[in-house]
């Protein structure tokens, strides 16, 4: 059984392009995050929602927007990519807001050409 | 804001042997959360061990354990009788205890890219 998944794993794409990343957890958590792992592997936290609701958000660029269906599912969509959005992608879930071990997905690559 | 160091960019250790990866933080919290991440070749990251910083006894976890120094605000993974499948870069996390402002989220150190050899 799959915990935490991302689709997709993989993502090439040009410039200025719209895309969006899935994220589902089937573990019944009810706090999720996405964060960026840059070409130096430094890890980042970008947003977090709890129950829905947006808790953090790590100064992004507007480009960037989450959505958060269910508590289930949380989606990164990225307008006007830009080269410097290439990078990989982690989602990652929590049971409680208050809990403190989060458990990634697989990470999703973008590139941008 | 809490920041977390890793010192060693690479380490080597022969199967079968110890090593130990080194990580300091920053942080003018009395109560928080440490965790060594492991992220192999396939990018996935898995959770290897977490400390409580209230409970004085190191966590272990199998080969795995945790030389927790809070005065020196200092948290070594040790791993024993490497195995090949150990070979992946290592992660340090610090979590705040605070939930608001943004605190409840994962600060990660630089890495460190742990080789394993025959």
């Amino acid at each position: 059984d799959t915990a935490v998944s991302q689709t997709p794993k993989y993502l090439v794409t040009q410039m200025g392009n719209d895309k969006s990343i899935k994220c589902e957890q089937n573990l019944g958590h009810d706090t999720m995050y996405w964060y960026k792992q840059d070409s130096k592997k430094f890890l980042k936290i970008m947003f977090s929602y709890n129950n829905k609701e947006l808790i953090i958000n790590e100064t992004v660029p507007n480009r960037f927007s989450p959505k958060s269906p269910d508590k289930a599912h949380l989606n990164l969509h990225i307008n006007s990519l830009e080269l410097g959005d290439s990078a990989v992608y982690f989602c990652a879930s929590s049971q409680q807001w208050g809990t403190d071990t989060q458990y990634f997905g697989p990470g999703t690559r973008l590139t941008v050409l | 804001a809490q920041t977390v160091t890793q010192s060693q960019p690479e380490m080597s250790v022969q199967e079968a042997e110890t090593v130990t990866l080194s990580c300091t933080y920053d942080t003018s919290e009395s109560d928080y959360y440490l965790f060594w991440y492991k992220q192999p070749p396939s990018r996935q990251m898995i959770l290897v061990i977490r400390q409580e910083a209230y409970k004085q006894q190191n966590a272990t976890e199998n080969r795995f354990s945790v030389n927790f120094q809070k005065a020196a605000k200092s948290f070594s993974l040790k791993i024993s009788d490497s195995q090949l499948g150990d070979a992946a870069m290592y992660f340090c996390a610090y979590r705040s205890p605070i939930l608001t402002g943004g605190g409840n989220k994962l600060t990660f150190g630089t890495g460190t890219q742990l080789k394993v050899e025959l």
